[in-house]
């Protein structure tokens, strides 16, 4: 059981460049998330996702773009990545069949710098 | 909009010496509320998973309790080891929203 698997781990982009970052989970979740991680800022969420086909903004979209065709898969795109953008994103999937009452997996990350 | 604060940022304990973590959040109106434990330049992993409806959830060492109606739950970690030093942090599941403390970091000395 693979759990949830973000691809790339590492990735450096220069400025202006694009980028998709994908998020793949094998547990049935509803629910999908993105979040970046910055030092002192704690986990804040970009984008999420209530089920295929629907996707909503978290606190910080801008700046993000995200698609979710299948059920599975969970992708975040840069279009046209910024420095400020460099952090640690982390993929969470979580409640299958939309039950609540468990839990939410995470990602190992990917560490992308903008230079 | 959910807010969840933690306490204390950080803390630094001898061997042996028992844990104690809180998490609070200010909308009462929670799913669920996990803790997970994150090690340098990893991931998360989920320790405890509480439900509204439930009062306290154990595992090991581990046992958290929720308080839903004051916003509160604390995370308690029996005789710690230098192998528990990590950052946890506490996530509350709201509508559809899983909203995460800035976390705390804990350091066991040998």
């Amino acid at each position: 059981n693979a759990g949830v698997t973000q691809t790339p781990k590492f990735r450096v982009l220069k400025t202006g460049q694009s980028m998709t970052l994908l998020c793949a989970q094998d547990m049935n979740h509803e629910y999908m998330y993105w979040y970046r991680q910055d030092p002192g800022m704690g986990l804040r969420l970009i984008h999420y996702s209530v089920g295929e086909g629907t996707t909503a903004k978290g606190e910080v979209p801008d700046g993000y773009n995200v698609s979710r065709l299948k059920k599975q898969n969970f992708l975040l795109g840069l279009e046209s990545a910024a420095p400020s953008q460099t952090s640690v994103y982390f993929c969470a999937s979580g409640y299958p069949d939309r039950g609540k009452g468990t839990e939410a997996f995470f990602g190992q990350g990917t560490r992308l710098t903008v230079v | 909009k959910q807010e969840v604060t933690q306490i204390p940022a950080a803390l630094s304990v001898p061997e042996g010496e028992n844990l104690v973590l809180n998490c609070s959040f200010t909308d009462s109106a929670i799913y669920n509320l996990q803790w997970f434990r994150q090690d340098p330049g990893k991931g998360l992993t989920s320790l405890l998973l509480i439900q509204s409806s439930q009062r306290e959830q154990t595992s090991g060492r581990l046992n958290a309790s929720l308080d839903k109606s004051s916003g509160r739950s604390t995370l308690y970690i029996a005789a710690s080891q230098p192998g528990d030093s990590a950052t946890y942090l506490c996530a509350v599941l709201g509508d559809y929203k899983l909203s995460f403390g800035a976390g705390t970091t804990v350091t066991v000395r040998a």
